[in-house]
């Protein structure tokens, strides 16, 4: 069965520096998503994309965050200068282009910043 | 800021047992899903509901979207401890596959054997 990858499954980075968490959503879909869930909190939206660019974006998706899909498999999240309270776990998630709001998520990226 | 709240928070019961959890919110949902999320892993997705009033079964679980579509509930029948874990609801404002879920806080089932 098709399923959403992510690499790495733990990334350990210094405050201040530069990470980029990868995704590989399922093939034949064609929006993309990032979460993030902070230990012990809800999983909280950070974006969407769709056709190149984003479609929404939350409070928390600031200037420090980006979005790209580079080629036509990977989707990435790039954090710039990363900042303790940005250690979680994040999740990308995927999902077809029908009308019934369907999202399939990787086992997401630990990340720790200290 | 659209919320939903689920309730219980924490259930612990014995294997054989019935349990219902409850998800609500003020906001009306397009279509509500319902995920299962183990420690350290991402949530699965285990069924969407998008009619109000709809009711969906998987095995021994059963899903209702409430009538005005601000609600849903998931009640499992003779609950086994391979259903322990994090259950998760969470709704999509817009029938638009480019929005956001907002996600429940999360019912931690433990079935005791």
């Amino acid at each position: 069965e098709p399923e959403v990858t992510q690499t790495p499954s733990h990334q350990v980075t210094q405050m201040g520096q530069e990470v980029i968490l990868r995704c590989v959503p399922i093939s034949n879909h064609l929006y993309f998503y990032w979460y993030r869930q902070i230990l012990g909190q809800k999983v909280e939206f950070l974006v969407s994309f769709y056709n190149n660019e984003i479609s929404e974006k939350s409070e928390i998706f600031d200037d420090q965050f980006s979005v790209e899909r580079p080629d036509g498999s990977n989707f990435t999240l790039k954090i710039r200068s990363t900042k303790l309270e940005d250690s979680a776990m994040y999740f990308c998630a995927s999902s077809a282009r029908t009308g019934i709001y369907e999202q399939y998520f990787g086992p997401g990226t630990r990340l720790t910043v200290t | 800021t659209q919320l939903l709240e689920q309730s219980p928070q924490f259930l612990s019961i014995q294997e054989g047992e019935n349990l219902t959890v409850y998800c609500n919110s003020s906001s009306v949902f397009s279509s509500l899903q319902w995920y299962r999320q183990e420690p350290g892993e991402g949530p699965v997705l285990l069924v969407t509901v998008v009619t109000g009033g709809e009711v969906k079964k998987l095995k021994r679980l059963t899903f209702q979207f409430g009538d005005a579509r601000k609600d849903s509930s998931l009640h499992i029948t003779a609950a086994q401890p391979g259903d322990t874990g994090l259950y998760l609801c969470a709704g999509a404002l817009n029938n638009n596959a480019g929005n956001m879920l907002t996600f429940g806080g999360g019912t931690r089932l433990m079935v005791k054997p």
